[in-house]
């Protein structure tokens, strides 16, 4: 039961144009949503995260959009570089209404991002 | 800030022998750990969540009596897999969650552990 799916497991961008990675969930109960970037044998680097009551959320070169009456989010980096050629995992949490929560995250399967010079 | 340091980074051992695997936070206090493991071109996934001075909490098909988890600090969680076996050889990451109102998690550089 996949509940975050990333369903391009491969994205080819030339440098300077937009990379867009896309996420979907099932779960509606899902409400904080993060992005890690990854090298092989080396653990997640954290990106960029938005909360449910968000639409948009913007980091410099990395901006992430929900869309929660489609589950789905991405992720869009502009402009590209190939410094940003890595794996990019989407994942998501869900947050009691108590403000506190289990904190555990759920991954999609990661898309690799190859940015071209 | 955020850091996650894990140790030892590489480890190869003989089937049967025990692997002690640490994951620290070093400038923030985490009451919550995470354990994951990565298959090769899979996604991370999650073992159990490691909560300081209580038992850990493992995911269904995780046997806790193979994988060892003590958090006996704030800073310090531990991954001991007991009786190696080749199966177990993977790339094991740890995550240290900070306590805000929000979930986000910081990973450590992983461990890749190979069981001859």
């Amino acid at each position: 039961d996949q509940q975050v799916k990333q369903n391009s497991p491969s994205l080819s961008v030339q440098e300077g144009r937009i990379s867009i990675l896309n996420c979907d969930y099932t779960n509606s109960m899902f409400d904080y949503f993060l992005w890690y970037k990854k090298y092989p044998a080396e653990g997640p680097t954290f990106l960029i995260s938005i909360s449910s009551i968000k639409d948009k959320n913007e980091d410099g070169r990395f901006t992430v959009f929900l869309n929660k009456s489609a589950k789905h989010l991405s992720l869009h980096i502009v402009p590209s570089q190939p410094g940003d050629s890595a794996v990019y995992f989407c994942a998501a949490s869900a947050i009691s209404a108590g403000g506190t929560s289990y904190g555990k995250l759920t991954f999609g399967q990661g898309t690799i991002l190859t940015v071209h010079p | 800030g955020a850091v996650v340091s894990q140790h030892p980074s590489r480890v190869i051992c003989k089937s049967g022998t025990s692997v002690k695997i640490e994951c620290r936070s070093l400038d923030f206090q985490a009451t919550t750990m995470f354990w994951y493991r990565q298959f090769p071109k899979k996604s991370l996934m999650l073992m159990a969540t490691s909560n300081e001075g209580s038992k850990a909490t493992y995911e269904q098909g995780v046997e806790k009596d193979k994988f060892l988890i003590n958090h006996a600090s704030l800073t310090l969680s531990t991954l001991t897999v007991t009786s190696a076996h080749p199966e177990d050889s993977s790339f094991y990451i740890c995550s240290a969650r900070v306590r805000t109102s929000t979930d986000t998690q910081y990973f450590g550089p992983g461990t890749r552990l190979t069981v001859l």
